[in-house]
């Protein structure tokens, strides 16, 4: 899983709620992501960023929300406005264009 | 737009014998195309990768791939399957232009029986 780390490994929400997963890099990449894994689709794109300062929302961003304050980190927060969070979260970076994406141990998020 | 095709939710094998897990891909323009494994409640581990030169793409642990423009196929193969590399498998194409946003597909399962 090679310098991404994601915490906590498993993680349980009531409804209404709102949770903070964290994703952290020391890889010195400029580019990170969060993925959302559900069985039998595949992981599909919640946001990205590809510098500190700047996130863009990917194909399934409505109910979460990041930010980018520092370059090792990039933190997903899980709100009250998404219906379904229930899921395997996996964060990952990118060196630069060429190169493929690094993920982390993902976290999987329950909702009591 | 691009978009990502494994045909097969799982493909089953006998150990010592060869395997292909399929892939076939849409995108505009030419494409990098990758291939992942992940195993049970992990992350995904990088195993391969086609971005220009040779179609056959050689990965880790005895991994290799093909790629075919003419069929807009990217597929998975390894002479001699172990056990051990019984996991799910995610084929992901990425545009060269843009942003170049991975695009996943739904996975294969793979089970190697001894």
């Amino acid at each position: 899983d090679g310098g991404i780390t994601q915490s906590p490994k498993y993680l349980f929400r009531k409804e209404g709620q709102n949770v903070t997963l964290s994703c952290e890099q020391n890889l010195n990449h400029d580019a990170m992501y969060w993925y959302r894994q559900d069985p039998g689709q595949g992981l599909r794109l919640i946001y990205y960023s590809q510098i500190v300062n700047d996130f863009q929302k990917g194909d399934i961003a409505e109910g979460y929300s990041v930010s980018r304050e520092k370059k090792e980190s990039f933190p997903l927060t899980v709100t009250s406005a998404q219906k379904n969070p229930t899921a395997f979260y996996l964060c990952a970076s990118r060196a630069d264009t060429y190169n493929e994406q690094f993920f982390g141990p993902g976290t999987r998020l329950t909702v009591l | 737009a691009q978009s990502v095709a494994q045909p097969e939710d799982q493909v089953n094998v006998a150990e010592g014998n060869p395997l292909t897990v399929k892939c076939t891909y849409s995108v505009s323009g030419n494409p990098y195309l990758f291939w992942y494994v992940q195993y049970p409640n992990r992350g995904l581990q990088f195993l391969l990768k086609y971005i220009t030169g040779d179609n056959l793409v050689k990965g880790s642990y005895g991994f290799e791939a093909e790629f075919n423009k003419s069929q807009t196929s990217f597929h998975l193969k390894k002479p001699s399957a172990l056990v051990s590399d019984s996991a799910l498998y995610f084929c992901a194409v990425r545009d060269r232009r843009g942003f170049q946003k991975l695009v996943f597909g739904t996975g294969t399962r793979l089970l190697v029986s001894p």
